[in-house]
Formats: structure tokens, C-alpha cells, sequence
């Protein structure tokens, strides 16, 4: 079945520590988005890429990093210097164009041990 | 800079009638798109409708529909017939063609739907 797979569906990060989560996708999209969700919010863009070895930040970028070495893979660390991490993180992925909607994975829920 | 706003936190509605779940949004561009997700508890995102701005027919997909008014700025989901699996959250999507965020969507809050027996 194709789709998008995020791993873990729930992390704990300890203070100090950088965590990855992981996004994975055989839909063969050249796009792919990363988004972070609390609650009482709507989605907020972390990330996105369109192309291979190129990525840009979006709204709230600090504290995070990614990288696309891979069209299928799109992994995104949390930092140490992300002082608030606790939150619903989202992967989506799409093909380039104006009217293409952007298909998700099921998540990966981050708490603050 | 876009702006997607959607006025009603929660909603309830009885099985088997309509519901309709308001969403405005602010944009000078020309060109843009509207989507509409479904999050039910699970947390995953669920597509199910698209608007483009240029677009003379109000999009439908079974029994969702968008009742699309440009000048309003309105886009509004219409879901017929309701169902207990329609109880999730509703989140309205924008995105603009020349965007600097590329393909990437720019969501309001969402709207809680609560359909009763």
C-alpha cells in the first residue's frame, strides 16, 4: 500500500537531548512538509522540501532541523534548543502543484520526560 | 501574508442531518487553493475536498460539499446526511501560488464536530 510512515507514534525526549523522528514515503512525491500541532491550534509548518539536498524553513523552523538526502525520507531532529517540544508532530507529502492535496502520516506524539 | 479563520470552536449535529462549518480566510493573491481535512481522534489528517480559487462550480465529493463565495472569502463544508464516524476535527487549508512557503498549506484552528444518535 503506499503511503507515509512516521515512526515512532510517541517519543520521550529527556532534557539536553536531540531526538529524530522519522517520515518515510513510497508515493514517489517530490514534496514532502513536516508540522507541528498543539492543542487548540491549527498545523504550523516546521519544514519543507520539494527537491532532493533542498529544504526551507517555514513559520517556526527554530530549534529544529532536517534533512532530504533521499525523495522517500525526510527525518527531522528536535534539538536541545527547542525549549517547549511538546507537541503532535505531522509528515505529509504531496505532488508539486497548486490543487494537490498533501497526504499525511499518522503522526508522532513528543512529551518532555 | 494569508489567514485562515474558523469562527466555531465546537459543533454539534443529529445523525442524518446537515452541518455546515464556516471558514474565511484573508489573501491578496489571485490564485489559491482551499482544502478541507478531517482529524478524527486517531490524529491522522484525512483529505476531503479542494476549491480552487478559479473554479465556477462549488466542489463536491460524495457528501461533503464547499459552498464557495469569492467575494466573501468564504468556504464553507457542507456535510449531508451525517454520520457517528463524521465526530472529528475539521480543519480549513489555504494555499496560495506564490506563496513563499512553496506547496506547503496554512491551516486555521479547526472546528470540533460532534454528530449524536
Amino acid at each position: 500500500d503506499g503511503g507515509i510512515t512516521q515512526s515512532p507514534k510517541y517519543l520521550f525526549r529527556k532534557e539536553g537531548q536531540n531526538v529524530t523522528l522519522s517520515c518515510e514515503q513510497n508515493l514517489n512525491h517530490d514534496a514532502m512538509y513536516w508540522y507541528r500541532q498543539d492543542p487548540g491550534q491549527g498545523l504550523r509548518l516546521i519544514y519543507y522540501s520539494q527537491i532532493v539536498n533542498d529544504f526551507q524553513k517555514g513559520d517556526i523552523a527554530e530549534g529544529y532541523s532536517v534533512s532530504r538526502e533521499k525523495k522517500e525520507s525526510f527525518p527531522l531532529t528536535v534539538t536541545s534548543a527547542q525549549k517547549n517540544p511538546t507537541a503532535f508532530y505531522l509528515c505529509a507529502s504531496s505532488i508539486l502543484g497548486e490543487n494537490q492535496p498533501q497526504h499525511f502520516g499518522d503522526g508522532t506524539r513528543l512529551s518532555i520526560l | 501574508a494569508q489567514k485562515i479563520t474558523q469562527t466555531q470552536p465546537g459543533m454539534f449535529v443529529q445523525e442524518k442531518e446537515a452541518v455546515t462549518l464556516d471558514c474565511t480566510y484573508d489573501t491578496s493573491d489571485q490564485s489559491y487553493g482551499l482544502f478541507w481535512y478531517k482529524q478524527p481522534s486517531s490524529g491522522e489528517m484525512i483529505f476531503l475536498i479542494y476549491q480552487g480559487s478559479y473554479d465556477e462550480q462549488n466542489a463536491t465529493e460524495g457528501r461533503y460539499s464547499l459552498n464557495f463565495q469569492k467575494a466573501r472569502k468564504s468556504a464553507n463544508l457542507v456535510i449531508s446526511a451525517s454520520q457517528l464516524g463524521d465526530s472529528a476535527m475539521y480543519f480549513c487549508a489555504m494555499r496560495a501560488v506564490n506563496s513563499n512557503s512553496g506547496y506547503a498549506l496554512n491551516f486555521g484552528k479547526g472546528t470540533s464536530l460532534l454528530v449524536t444518535p
